[in-house]
């Protein structure tokens, strides 16, 4: 089975410019997941869909990032303004189940966004 | 608060030598305890499920078990393909199912 996709693997960007990462989940995979992960650290939720409804967005600074997920497959994540701290990896990842269910995630490899 | 804590941060291993890698954990409504392996530059790669304690699971050189505050991750005669950070994650009731990571335990392995 296919895995994670996402686009693109590095980013460069000047802060207070725009950027934006791509994932199509795993085939059949309801829920989708954004991370971003710092160096050293655990990967931290960003925002969790299940199909195409949010269902937990708590720790997504909605002043500078949204995302979407259209027809309940591919999303994308947006940020803007960058700011020199939201230099991170940015993980998406999909499962096969959702809220409440205790089922495995399944991760991309990243996009590395660097801001300067 | 719900934590999740691992140790040590780092683990310098000659190959063969085998040794433990820890998770502790403060959750409210254990639901399951994540193992992850993740490589540079790579997404974490899923390992392990524990759901109760006094579960263990096993993969190749690699054996997970889980009591009521922490779980182990032990690794027997180790390769040099065994080096990466091992992450782990709780899923609690009590934090709304969402997944609570520790920092991971990078682990190298020297021939």
């Amino acid at each position: 089975e296919a895995g994670v996709a996402q686009s693109p693997r590095y980013k460069i960007i000047e802060k207070r410019q725009s950027v934006a990462f791509w994932c199509n989940p795993i085939s059949g995979h309801a829920t989708l997941y954004w991370y971003q992960q710092i160096l050293g650290q655990g990967p931290k939720l960003l925002i969790q869909f299940q199909n195409n409804g949010v269902v937990d967005d708590s720790q997504l600074p909605k002043d500078r990032f949204s995302a979407e997920r259209l027809k309940g497959v591919d999303s994308t994540l947006k940020i803007q303004p960058a700011k020199l701290e939201d230099s991170a990896v940015y993980l998406c990842a999909s499962s096969l189940v959702g809220q409440g269910a205790t089922s495995p995630l399944h991760f991309g490899n990243g996009t590395r966004l660097t801001v300067t | 608060e719900d934590q999740v804590t691992q140790s040590p941060e780092a683990l310098r291993l000659q190959e063969g030598e085998s040794s433990s890698l820890n998770c502790s954990y403060t959750v409210s409504g254990l639901r399951g305890l994540f193992w992850y392996r993740q490589d540079p530059g790579k997404g974490p790669e899923f390992l392990f499920t524990l759901y109760s304690a006094g579960e263990e699971k096993e993969k190749e050189r690699l054996k997970a078990t889980l009591t009521k505050k922490e779980s182990f991750l032990h690794i027997t005669a180790p390769k040099p393909e065994d080096s990466a950070t091992y992450l782990c994650a709780v899923q609690a009731t009590a934090s709304n199912y969402q997944l609570i990571w520790g920092a991971g335990t990078k682990l190298i392995i020297k021939p």
